[in-house]
C-alpha cells in the first residue's frame, strides 16, 4: 500500500529538548516536504527536498533542520524546541513533473506540544 | 506569504445542495491543486488543474481556473454528510515550481 509514515503521532516534550520526527515513503517519490498546520493559517511549508542530498527552505524554516540521505526518508529535527513550535506537522511526498510538484501524498500528522 | 486564499472560510449547507468554494492567488502558477482534510487527518488530493486548463471534473467535483482573475473554484454537487471536511487549494508557482503554497482553507459542514 502506498503510504507516507510519520512517527511519532503525538509528542509532548519540554523546551530545549532535541527531538526528531521521522517520515518515510514507499512510493519512490523524488519530492518530500514538511508542513506545519496552525488554526486559521492553513499549511505552511517548512522545508522541502527535490531529491537525495537536495533540500531547501520553505516559508517557515526557522528553528528546524532536515536531511535527505536516502530517497525514502526525510526526518524533521527540532534542535532546541520552543513553545511557538507547538503545532500539527505533516510530511508529504510526490513525484516531480515538468510543471512542478505533482499531487502530494500526506502522512497522518504529528501533533507536537512543547511546554 | 499567503499565495492561496479560500473563500468562504466556513460553509454550512444541507445534504443534496451544491457547495462552491473559491481560491484566489497572487502570482502566476504552473498548477493549482485542491485537497480535502477530514478532522485531524492528513490531506487527500482531489484534483490538479494546470495553468493552461480551464475546467476539470472528477465524479461530483468540478474545478475551474481563471488565470486572468487569478482564481479557482471547487464545486461539489449533490453534497453528502461525508463531504464534511476542510478544503484547501495549493498553488505551484511559475517562478518557484518546487514550492507549494496552501491557503487557509474552507471548512464545509453538510447537514443531513
Amino acid at each position: 500500500e502506498a503510504q507516507v509514515t510519520q512517527n511519532p503521532r503525538y509528542l509532548i516534550t519540554v523546551t530545549g529538548k532535541k527531538l526528531t520526527v521521522t517520515c518515510s515513503q514507499n512510493m519512490n517519490h523524488e519530492y518530500m516536504s514538511w508542513y506545519r498546520q496552525d488554526p486559521g493559517l492553513g499549511l505552511r511549508q517548512i522545508y522541502y527536498s527535490m531529491n537525495v542530498e537536495v533540500t531547501d527552505k520553505g516559508d517557515v524554516p526557522e528553528g528546524y533542520k532536515v536531511s535527505r540521505k536516502e530517497k525514502r526518508n526525510f526526518p524533521l529535527i527540532l534542535e532546541s524546541p520552543s513553545p511557538n513550535q507547538t503545532s500539527l506537522y505533516f510530511c508529504a511526498s510526490s513525484l516531480l513533473g515538468t510543471g512542478g510538484v505533482r499531487p502530494q501524498h500526506f502522512g497522518d500528522g504529528t501533533r507536537l506540544s512543547i511546554l | 506569504s499567503q499565495q492561496g486564499e479560500e473563500d468562504p472560510q466556513a460553509l454550512s449547507i444541507q445534504e443534496g445542495e451544491n457547495a462552491t468554494m473559491n481560491c484566489s492567488y497572487k502570482t502566476s502558477i504552473n498548477n493549482l491543486q485542491w485537497y480535502r482534510q477530514n478532522s485531524g487527518r492528513g490531506l487527500v488530493h482531489l484534483i490538479l488543474i494546470r495553468s493552461n486548463e480551464r475546467e476539470k471534473h472528477s465524479g461530483r467535483l468540478r474545478v475551474t481556473l481563471d488565470t486572468s482573475k487569478k482564481s479557482s473554484s471547487l464545486l461539489i454537487t449533490a453534497s453528502r454528510a461525508a463531504d464534511t471536511a476542510s478544503y484547501f487549494c495549493a498553488t505551484v508557482r511559475k517562478t518557484s515550481y518546487d514550492k507549494v503554497i496552501f491557503g487557509p482553507g474552507t471548512s464545509l459542514s453538510v447537514i443531513p
